[in-house]
């Protein structure tokens, strides 16, 4: 079974929808990320969790929300998506300290239309 | 700050051999570099600390330089295994070392 998982894989919606994207994991780690990629630019950081009382912005936070529900439990939410919230996203988590490998899901493919 | 990353992309002959950069404007703590195949997540290839040795995964090994505030991964006889997009993550010293600003990415092509 896979460490990290995330769902739905993939998502087609409308404009002006609420979506949540959720990410499940068993690694244990206490930190978690959430990344959107698109064609070009590689993954940017949109909101990280080093525990269940810690949640940070990223990069690119607007128009995005996060709740950590429990250690293995973190999810993304866009209360009101637009189109150019179409791309590839990425849950991540890491165990902490100095060696900070981070472990990606399989990714969720958003299209909002 | 996003690190750059040269080439974007390169071709290469099973067997050649290849570097793909990263460079930083800001004093670096630490830099990862993952690989993405096709379809697929990132996933780990090494972490290169401040002060640290290089590192090495298989035939792929990666330094950094401090003073230049740059890695540098070597893909040593290519494979046809090694194509993917490669991308470096950096971690910047002070209250955010643990959160990774990536690159652009490098696209690797390795062919027959």
């Amino acid at each position: 079974d896979a460490d990290v998982t995330q769902t739905p894989r993939n998502r087609i919606t409308k404009t002006g929808k609420r979506i949540m994207l959720e990410c499940s994991q068993t690694k244990g780690h206490d930190r978690m990320y959430w990344y959107r990629q698109d064609p070009g630019l590689g993954l940017r950081l949109i909101y990280y969790s080093f525990d269940v009382k810690d949640i940070n912005k990223g990069e690119i936070s607007d128009g995005y929300s996060v709740s950590r529900q429990a250690q293995a439990k973190f999810s993304l939410s866009l209360e009101s998506a637009i189109p150019n919230q179409t791309a590839l996203y990425f849950c991540a988590t890491s165990l902490g300290g100095g060696n900070n490998e981070q472990f990606f899901g399989p990714g969720t493919r958003l299209t909002v239309l | 700050q996003q690190p750059v990353q040269s080439p974007q992309a390169v071709i290469l002959r099973e067997g050649e051999d290849a570097v793909i950069n990263c460079s930083s404007s800001k004093a670096l703590y630490s830099v990862h570099w993952y690989r993405q195949k096709h379809g697929e997540a990132p996933v780990f290839l090494m972490i290169l600390l401040k002060g640290g040795e290089q590192m090495r995964h298989e035939k792929i090994s990666a330094s950094f330089n401090e003073k230049k505030q740059q890695s540098s991964l070597y893909l040593t006889a290519s494979q046809l295994s090694y194509s993917g997009t490669y991308f470096c993550g950096t971690a910047y010293s002070g209250a955010g070392s643990y959160q990774l600003t990536f690159g652009k990415g490098t696209k690797l092509s390795v062919i027959p």
